[in-house]
């Protein structure tokens, strides 16, 4: 069966200052991996999303991710964080052979200090 | 765009009633997906719809809950009875069409609390 696994329930970082939030997963076959944030009130916005190639992969809002088979994980990124980028972040993971359903992860709320 | 429109916003009931939450999902999208993301956690994939037929239930408490789309687009999930544990945010999403590797875009959601 697939699962998603974010270590951070709070990730707090100061304004200007990279940021990392952390996904790994586990899958039986090939892991499709996607990146949601979610603002109060309002529902998942997507951000990125990894299938195949290149395992950095850029998506909005200057977030990226890097997809690392060996460890089993999908780290977002940003190089310099804003205030704006403080909301919960959902890593998710669909297994070709489980289907097309997500998975999702329980969650990492990203505070962006000023 | 429009997006994945969702209603009511809220819903405050008591347990044993019943309560409906309404989807209407981007235009031309055949795929639409409820989930269920109770405080704290990721959300649940309750059940999957493409065009107007059930593709996935399997997480759907049946013996409570029932979904319908009737002509393919707009849909409907029902609750009777609610327990207390039925709070939650209810979700609608669609995609353009079904696969792995297709994002779903998502509807503001419907709180659900149940006293």
């Amino acid at each position: 069966a697939q699962s998603v696994a974010q270590p951070e329930d709070q990730v707090n970082v100061a304004e200007g200052n990279p940021l990392t939030v952390k996904c790994t997963y586990s899958v039986s076959g090939n892991p499709y991996l996607f990146w949601y944030v979610q603002y109060p009130n309002r529902g998942l916005q997507f951000l990125l999303k990894y299938i195949t190639g290149d395992n950095l992969v850029k998506g909005s809002y200057g977030f990226e991710a890097e997809f690392n088979k060996s460890q089993t994980s999908f780290h977002l990124k940003k190089p310099s964080a804003l205030v704006s980028d403080s909301a919960l972040y959902f890593c998710a993971v669909r297994d070709f052979n489980y289907g097309q359903n997500f998975v999702f992860g329980p969650g990492t709320r990203l505070s962006v200090l000023p | 765009e429009a997006g994945v429109a969702q209603s009511p916003r809220y819903k405050i009931i008591e347990k044993r009633q019943s309560v409906a939450f309404w989807c209407n999902p981007i235009s031309g999208h055949a795929t639409l997906y409820w989930y269920q993301q109770i405080l704290g956690q990721g959300p649940k994939l309750l059940i999957q719809f493409q065009n107007n037929g059930v593709v996935d239930d399997s997480q759907l408490p049946k013996d409570r809950f029932s979904a319908e789309r009737l002509k393919g687009v707009d849909s409907t999930l029902k609750i009777q009875p609610a327990k207390l544990e039925d709070s939650a945010v209810y979700l609608c999403a669609s995609s353009l069409v079904p696969g792995v590797y297709n994002e779903q875009f998502f509807g503001p959601g419907t709180r659900l609390t149940v006293l």
